[in-house]
């Protein structure tokens, strides 16, 4: 059974801080991996992409992957109390085609 | 506006009655699945289809049919839905396999689904 685990969370912290989410998983054949927002009964939506080694910047947030430690994280900068919400991980493995989702950890940012 | 639409956004029904919960894509993706999400859980896929008459089963594919008669359209049909199909069903597509980070997936508003 190929896994994505990431922190059970939930994780809190104050404004302006630096938020962490980590994620591992398991097929070391897998190819992409993506970081979606969840809010409190909405959908998914696709916030960061990543699929080489090493960080990628897209304004405040930063996507890390390490494809040996088998570790893909979400760095949030200056996290914003409208940050709060579901984040979830997604590798693409090729395996039926799909994208194979972690459980989520939930992020509270404190005012 | 580009978007993956499914309907209704909210369905209770009783044990038994079938049912089908409709996604439509405007994109002109080849790619659909469905999944559902449940608490402590995640989201788990039960369907997908990589093109128009092809579907496959994802990891919880029992109870559950799909059909992909046009590109648009992947119905999700319960037959006999049971209470443990109670959950929350997220159609999803995307207009490259794998998906790219462009895209990634566009998933539709959500369907809850209670079965009493």
């Amino acid at each position: 059974q190929k896994e994505v685990e990431q922190n059970s969370g939930p994780l809190s912290v104050p404004e302006g801080a630096i938020a962490s989410l980590n994620c591992t998983y398991s097929d070391r054949g897998s190819q992409s991996f993506f970081w979606y927002r969840q809010y409190s009964g909405k959908s998914p939506e696709l916030i960061m992409f990543i699929y080489s080694n090493g960080d990628k910047e897209d304004g405040r947030f930063t996507a890390q992957l390490n494809k040996a430690s088998q570790y893909v994280s979400l760095l949030i900068r200056d996290s914003q109390p409208s940050d709060s919400a579901t984040y979830l991980c997604a590798v693409y493995t090729g395996a039926n085609s799909k994208l194979t989702f972690g459980k989520g950890i939930t992020l509270s940012v404190r005012p | 506006e580009a978007q993956v639409t499914q309907n209704p956004r909210y369905l209770i029904t009783v044990t038994g009655k079938k049912l089908t919960v409709t996604c439509s894509q405007n994109m002109n993706h080849e790619y659909m699945s469905w999944y559902r999400q449940d608490p402590g859980l995640g989201l788990r896929q039960i369907y997908y289809s990589m093109n128009v008459e092809v579907t496959d089963k994802g990891d919880v594919p029992e109870g559950y049919k799909v059909s992909r008669k046009e590109k648009r359209n992947f119905p999700l049909i319960l037959e006999s839905p049971s209470p443990n199909q109670t959950s929350l069903y997220f159609c999803a597509s995307s207009l490259f396999v794998p998906p790219t980070g462009e895209d990634g997936y566009t998933f539709g508003s959500g369907t809850r689904l209670t079965v009493v």
